[in-house]
Order: C-alpha cells, then sequence, then structure tokens
C-alpha cells in the first residue's frame, strides 16, 4: 500500500514564476492537508480540503496561494508569483475520514525561490 | 485554544542512555496528542498517538509517552538512545471541532545521540 505520494519532491523557481506542488493520498483516503516548514521552524497548518470541497483554509495566505481536489487526480497546490519568502518545505497529509483519525504525512516537496 | 509547548529545543545524550523529550499542552477538552519524527530531508513519521485510552501511549522503536492530565504534559521517552535516533521530534495536538480537522505542532526538539 504506497504512501503519500508528492512530487516533485524539489523544486526551483525565479521570483515571479509559478509553483505547482502535487499530492496524492494514500488508497481509500478522501481528506488531504497541506503544511508549511519554514526553515527551522516547525510546520504550519495551510489548508484541508475533501474531494473538490475546501474544509478549511484559515492558514492559507491571502494572496497567490491556492489549493483544489478534483474529484479526479492529485491535489494541487499553487502558488503564483513567488517570492523568497516563499522557500520551503511544503508537506501534505492524509486522512480516511475527519474525526481525529492519524494524518499520514508524504515526503515533502522543498521550494526554492532564487 | 488548543497549543503544545516543547520545553527544549536540543538534546543530547549519549548512545545508551535514556532519553527525555518534554511536551506540555493547553486544550480546552480532552486532546488527541501525538508524537511525530522528522529525519533530515525526509518526512514525518508517526511514533504515537494519545486519544483518551491508555495513558501509557507505547510507539515505534521503542518510545513511549505518559499522558499526564495534572501536569497537562505528554513526555516521550525511551530507555535507551540508538544512533539512528538522532532526529528532530514534534508535539503535536489535534483541533478538531466544527469543520476543521488540523494539527498544531510544537517547535521541535533536535535530538543529537553521541557514540
Amino acid at each position: 500500500n504506497a504512501g503519500v505520494m508528492q512530487n516533485p519532491r524539489h523544486l526551483v523557481r525565479r521570483r515571479g514564476q509559478e509553483a505547482r506542488l502535487r499530492c496524492s493520498p494514500m488508497k481509500g483516503h478522501s481528506h488531504v492537508y497541506w503544511y508549511r516548514q519554514l526553515p527551522e521552524e516547525g510546520l504550519k497548518f495551510m489548508v484541508y480540503l475533501q474531494k473538490e470541497n475546501i474544509i478549511d483554509e484559515s492558514g492559507m495566505p491571502k494572496e497567490r496561494f491556492s489549493a483544489e481536489f478534483p474529484k479526479e487526480g492529485p491535489s494541487i497546490l499553487r502558488i503564483q508569483q513567488v517570492v523568497r519568502g516563499d522557500s520551503a518545505a511544503y508537506f501534505c497529509a492524509s486522512s480516511p475520514g475527519r474525526s481525529q483519525e492519524t494524518q499520514y504525512f508524504g515526503p515533502g516537496t522543498r521550494l526554492l525561490v532564487l | 485554544a488548543q497549543s503544545v509547548t516543547q520545553l527544549d529545543s536540543h538534546v543530547s545524550v549519549s548512545e545508551g542512555t535514556p532519553v527525555l523529550l518534554r511536551c506540555n499542552y493547553s486544550s480546552s477538552y480532552s486532546p488527541s496528542l501525538f508524537w511525530y519524527v522528522q529525519h533530515p530531508n525526509k518526512g514525518l513519521q508517526l511514533l504515537l498517538k494519545y486519544t483518551s485510552a491508555a495513558t501509557l501511549v507505547k510507539g515505534i522503536n521503542g518510545f513511549e509517552a505518559e499522558f499526564k492530565k495534572s501536569e497537562t504534559s505528554f513526555h516521550l521517552t525511551k530507555p535507551s538512545a540508538h544512533m539512528s535516533d538522532a532526529a528532530e521530534y514534534f508535539c503535536v495536538v489535534s483541533l478538531y471541532g466544527g469543520a476543521t480537522n488540523k494539527l498544531i505542532f510544537g517547535t521541535g526538539t533536535l535530538l543529537a545521540v553521541q557514540p
């Protein structure tokens, strides 16, 4: 049973470009979460999605960031017009349902903005 | 509000000696608590979780944690450290309610294991 998959593992972008980060949840999981880890900090919640719905986006920056989890395909975290401060590790997690079940994390995408 | 405080940013132990990583939580109701481990440039792996069953929780790789409501603590321990335990450890509380289900992370404790 494959775990949570994220790609790319590493992404380099120049300021002003767009970054697209993909997350495929574990088989049977319909809930996806995105977290950001800035250098030498803990993880911070960004957004919680179910298929075709954003449930909680209270941790998303107001501008340039968006997330989706379509009916088919992976969840996408999109960052438009990246700036150096967006450089971080972005982790995706998934769970089978909402309750208080464990969230399983992917290996992360490390974004570097030049 | 839910939060966790990890009391030590760095802990250094010798191989074969006990490990203690301290965590205090704040919660308005009975929390779900977790410890995750992150090896350098890797993802997060769940070590153990507490969800209001037994207060002493056993995890993987010989780790365990005890939930103490009176002290609002959830410290992580291991009797004998191994070199492979060197990593960053995160104490985490789940914020669940209404429409949300998110994890609140502590700032992490970096464990170094000396030979």
